[in-house]
């Protein structure tokens, strides 16, 4: 069974453009978690998405954006981009229960210049 | 205001020998815990994940314990293997994986 799969694996960009990274979740897997991974911090939640709509988001700002397609994947847009969102951007999905393990896709390197 | 404090920052090893990391957080409520284990350039693995109620958790060469009373949590890690270099990150859950308050990690590097 293929795991959470992220593109592209790395993605550079300028200031001021609009980046879109995309996530599969595991099959049958409807919840898609994304995170921000900055070098050096602790993983910050960035966006839920559950059956096609969006349930919560973290404290980040509105050009920060998503949606989940009815086949459950889903994109992340970032636009007008700053050098500060240079990050590692991973999906997630939760195995079930909150007690359940979250797996982890390999992640988008963003790099800003 | 909820945190995980992990320590040390990093951590040079000789292949074979044992380590232990350290995990503090001040996180209310409290769910869950959990360790990572992050290869450089990919997603986190999941280690164990422990509730209140459980203080020790195996994976194979991976023990995690928990102290919910002191709120600390440690990972040790026996017989090192060159492929245990990586990044392990513990996470505390007061409920809910968009709550999820994550370590800033340990980066271990073994050596042979």
């Amino acid at each position: 069974e293929a795991g959470v799969t992220q593109s592209p694996t790395h993605l550079i960009k300028t200031r001021g453009q609009q980046a879109t990274l995309r996530c599969s979740p595991i099959s049958g897997h409807t919840s898609v978690y994304w995170y921000q991974q900055a070098l050096g911090l602790g993983l910050q939640f960035l966006l839920w998405y559950d059956e096609g709509e969006e349930r919560n988001r973290g404290n980040f700002p509105p050009r920060f954006s998503g949606r989940q397609f009815p086949n459950y994947s889903s994109e992340l847009n970032v636009n007008a981009l700053e050098l500060e969102d240079s990050a590692l951007y991973l999906c997630a999905n939760p195995g079930g229960t909150a007690n359940e393990k979250l797996f982890f896709g390999s992640g988008t390197q963003l790099s800003v210049l | 205001k909820n945190q995980v404090e992990q320590s040390p920052q990093s951590l040079i090893i000789l292949e074979g020998k044992n380590c232990t990391l350290q995990c503090n957080y001040t996180v209310s409520p409290f769910s869950n815990l959990r360790w990572y284990k992050q290869d450089t350039g990919r997603g986190p693995v999941s280690l164990t994940i422990m509730t209140f109620s459980e203080n020790t958790k195996s994976n194979g060469r991976y023990t995690a314990t928990l102290d919910a009373d002191t709120k600390q949590s440690s990972l040790h890690i026996t017989a090192s293997q060159l492929s245990d270099s990586a990044s392990y990150i513990c996470v505390v859950s007061p409920g809910g994986y968009n709550k999820l308050i994550f370590g800033a990690g340990t980066r271990l590097a073994v050596h042979p």
